[in-house]
């Protein structure tokens, strides 16, 4: 089945650790994007990739890098530059001006 | 630039009763309009969406919303909730440019109860 694998489900992070969550893509979609939700925030835009070897800032990317040097992934680091890095972090695809994908999310927790 | 504003953080209400869930969006350019469902601990579903033509869009669920130009809106309705309608629902809004870029809501959390 085509879909959106994210992992791990839960990740924990140490003071000062860069942590990498994991979002794979088997729709052969051109575009990706990662999305943090925090409660009564609902989601902000952290990174988004249109094509391959290509990523733009979204609306929050202070913290966090980004690479997408194959179609399929789009790995997002965290790192220790975020300082409130606890949320539940959303992966979704599409292809152009069609609707988002997404995968089951990640919830990071700072140790 | 979009946004979207969910006037309300939190709809209760009794099973088989109606609901509307509402959603208002500010643009400068034209815009399409989407709901999206989000279950416990789980990522998000598209529920329906406007692009254009007619402005009632059905979508899964039993659920609709109506695109109102004049009110910048995009209320979401269903006649008769179930509990398994419990969930948080988030309206979105992108540009016409760039469709799948989206600008979400903070999200209303329908709590079903019989």
């Amino acid at each position: 089945d085509g879909g959106i694998t994210q992992s791990p489900k839960y990740l924990f992070r140490k003071e000062g650790q860069n942590v990498t969550l994991s979002c794979e893509q088997n729709l052969n979609h051109d575009a990706m994007y990662w999305y943090r939700q925090d409660p009564g925030q609902g989601l902000r835009l952290i990174y988004y990739s249109q094509i391959v070897n290509d990523f733009q800032k979204g609306d929050i990317a202070e913290g966090y890098s980004v690479s997408r040097e194959k179609k399929e992934s789009f790995p997002l680091t965290v790192t220790s530059a975020q300082k409130n890095p606890t949320a539940f972090y959303l992966c979704a695809s599409s292809n152009p001006s069609e609707k988002l994908f997404f995968g089951s999310g990640t919830q990071l927790s700072v140790l | 630039a979009q946004s979207v504003t969910q006037l309300d953080s939190q709809v209760p209400v009794f099973e088989e009763a109606p609901v509307e869930l509402r959603c208002n969006y500010s643009s400068s350019v034209s815009v399409y309009l989407f709901w999206y469902v989000q279950y416990p601990n789980q990522g998000l579903q598209l529920l329906l969406k406007y692009l254009s033509g007619s402005t009632l869009v059905k979508g899964i669920n039993g659920f609709e919303a109506e695109f109102n130009k004049s009110q910048t809106s995009f209320h979401l309705r269903k006649p008769s909730v179930h509990i398994s309608d419990t969930a948080e629902y988030f309206c979105a809004v992108s540009d016409t440019g760039t469709a799948s870029k989206l600008t979400f809501g903070t999200g209303t959390r329908l709590q079903v109860t019989l």
